[in-house]
Order: structure tokens, then C-alpha cells, then sequence
């Protein structure tokens, strides 16, 4: 079985400052591992993936994840964020190989002026 | 198409009418998965296709839902008998392949039994 936390429900930060959202999983296989935004009234879109390799990982709109196997964690990260990131951000880990997600909570990146 | 559309976006019903959520994948794609949010919760999963197979239904919380793709592109999920508990938001998935990796999501069916 997997699971996936996700610590913080909120992240309230200023546009331009950075940012990093964080989660961590556990699972007892090797796993994939993805970054999910919900922008309101629009689906699940994704930002970016793990799935072997390097472990930091360069996704769209400027953000990338760093994969630590040892801490189990995939933390993902903005150097200065902009109103428009303001939205629902998923962590998500499947099984290599395996199809379905299971995601965390979420958090709700807010970004104010 | 070129997303995954979802039907209805929204949905209110009465307790213990039966209701159908149609999705259709991306013309395609092998791989369809079924999720439910309810709210400030993460996607759960309930059930996922290969072509028109059910391979995983674990995740359907009783047999009062049930999900079908017969001719292996649109599926319907069905939900028997609603429940106020059944509320929440149903997200539907494909990918290319099984074990693809990347699932593209739809803008989902806000479900509310009233």
C-alpha cells in the first residue's frame, strides 16, 4: 500500500518570493511520482513527474521537485511565484510501472500582492 | 476530442434516485480511470479500464456503484440508491497505455444529493 502526506493545507506567500510545497510518501515498492495543479473550476493538470533518472525534476510554469529516496519526500519548488500559481497542488505516487495514483490531501498555494 | 470531457459538470439529486456520469477519454487512449474528491480531500481511486476491461474495481466503496466502457472508450459510472455521503466531486482519466505515465484528467461531475 502507498500513502502520501502532505503536511500543509495552506502556503500563504507574496508574489515573487519563493516557495516549496512538501510531500512525502511511503511505500514498500518503487514507486513514480507526480505533481498535480487545480486551478479552480478546471481539472487535475500535471507539473511534473519522477519516474527514474535525475532526481530534480523540471516541470512547467517554472517549478521543479527533487526526489530524496532516503527521506522519501519529492518537495516541490518555485524561485518567485507569481499571482497566477495562486491554485490546489496535488502530490501523487503510483507503483513503477503501475497505473493508478494515489494522491495527498493537497495544498492551497496562495499568493498575494 | 482533445481532452478527456466529462458530463454532466454538475449534477443535484434527490437521495435514492440513480444517476449516471458519462466520461469520454481521449480518442485513443487504452487506459480509463475513475477517481472521487470529496471536498479538501485528495482524488481517490475507485475504479480503472484497459480498452473495455474492468481490471481494478477495489476502489468502489459498495455495490451500489458500478462503472462499464463496453466498446472500450466512453464510460459510465453509475451510482444506485444516492446517499448524502455519495457528495463529491468525480474525476474521470486516461492514458495512452497501461502503466502509461501520465493520466490526463477531465474537469470532473460535482455530484450533490439533496
Amino acid at each position: 500500500a502507498q500513502s502520501v502526506t502532505q503536511l500543509d493545507s495552506q502556503v500563504p506567500v507574496f508574489e515573487e518570493a519563493p516557495v516549496e510545497l512538501r510531500c512525502n510518501y511511503s511505500s514498500s515498492v518503487s514507486v513514480y511520482l507526480f505533481w498535480y495543479v487545480q486551478y479552480p473550476n478546471q481539472g487535475l493538470q500535471l507539473l511534473l513527474k519522477y519516474l527514474s533518472g535525475s532526481t530534480l525534476v523540471k516541470g512547467i510554469n517554472g517549478f521543479e521537485a527533487e526526489f530524496n529516496k532516503s527521506q522519501t519526500s519529492f518537495h516541490l519548488r518555485k524561485p518567485s511565484v507569481h499571482i497566477s500559481d495562486t491554485a490546489e497542488y496535488f502530490c501523487a505516487v503510483s507503483g513503477s510501472g503501475y497505473s493508478t495514483l494515489t494522491f495527498g490531501k493537497g495544498t492551497m498555494l496562495l499568493v498575494s500582492p | 476530442g482533445a481532452g478527456v470531457s466529462q458530463s454532466p459538470r454538475y449534477k443535484v439529486t434527490k437521495r435514492g434516485q440513480d444517476v449516471a456520469l458519462r466520461c469520454d477519454p481521449i480518442s485513443g487512449h487504452v487506459s480509463l480511470y475513475w477517481y472521487r474528491q470529496a471536498l479538501g480531500q485528495g482524488p481517490e481511486f475507485l475504479t480503472y479500464f484497459n480498452y473495455e476491461a474492468q481490471q481494478d474495481k477495489s476502489g468502489l466503496p459498495n455495490d451500489r456503484f458500478s462503472a462499464e466502457r463496453p466498446e472500450g472508450s466512453i464510460s459510465t459510472l453509475t451510482i444506485q440508491r444516492t446517499e448524502q455521503r455519495d457528495s463529491a466531486m468525480y474525476r474521470c482519466a486516461s492514458s495512452t497505455n497501461p502503466g502509461g505515465s501520465e493520466a490526463f484528467f477531465g474537469q470532473g461531475t460535482r455530484l450533490t444529493v439533496v
